[in-house]
């Protein structure tokens, strides 16, 4: 069973514009919920994570909106930039849990 | 501070031949280690954790085994490879306090089976 559903599994966005990801949860014991950027050859690096006592964190151009009766928690990139061509993975978990759960993976390309 | 190192990073090895990939973490007691596979274009599958010395969970039945020796060194291994084994293979380690506190991948191997 999927613990984490992420969609869309491609996006292409022009330079300057808003990639939204998004990604839905079915534990509601999770209280953790990183996203991962992921270049070519490399491994994922920690973008911006969130916890479920806020509804959004903002880092820079990165938002995470989350949206606890739904169970749903989304990465919005504003003034996306051709370097943030990247695959994106959300994740779950329960803080003081032994793993992640991963979504499947967003492959993002901006368009200069 | 603390960081994880993974070795080789690529490797291409011939069908029916063993397997020993090797992660280390420096800068931290008692990690929890995961040992991750992602195959060409694909999400992130994960083979097996440890929370301490020679506890190993697998999460998939597979070809693979996996061995922490020491406190912070976790080894992947295979006695006959498969052409289906090729991937992307990640060490990833947390604090003993749980992934909400910190969850860092290694390089990464880049494994041929040829």
């Amino acid at each position: 069973q999927q613990q984490v559903k992420q969609s869309p599994q491609s996006l292409i966005v022009q330079k300057g514009g808003i990639s939204i990801i998004n990604c839905a949860y079915e534990n509601t014991a999770f209280d953790y919920f990183p996203w991962y950027q992921q270049f070519p050859g490399k491994g994922p690096a920690l973008l911006i994570a969130i916890r479920p006592d806020v509804s959004e964190k903002k880092e820079g151009r990165f938002t995470i909106s989350f949206n606890k009766s739904a169970k749903q928690f989304s990465l919005h990139i504003m003034d996306s930039q051709p370097g943030d061509s990247a695959t994106y993975f959300c994740a779950a978990s329960r803080r003081t849990g032994n793993q992640f759960y991963f979504g499947t993976g967003t492959s993002l390309t901006v368009i200069p | 501070s603390q960081t994880i190192h993974q070795w080789p990073a690529t490797l291409v090895q011939p069908v029916g031949s063993p397997l020993s990939l090797e992660c280390t973490v420096e800068g931290t007691s008692n990690p929890n280690l995961y040992w991750y596979r992602q195959a060409a274009g694909r999400g992130l599958q994960l083979l097996f954790y440890s929370v301490g010395i020679g506890q190993i969970s697998s999460e998939v039945p597979q070809n693979l085994s996996a061995s922490r020796p020491q406190d912070r060194q976790f080894i992947l291994s295979s006695k006959k490879l498969l052409l289906s084994d090729s991937g992307f293979y990640l060490c990833a380690w947390s604090g003993d306090r749980g992934p909400g506190y910190g969850y860092t991948f290694g390089s990464g191997t880049r494994l041929t089976v040829v």
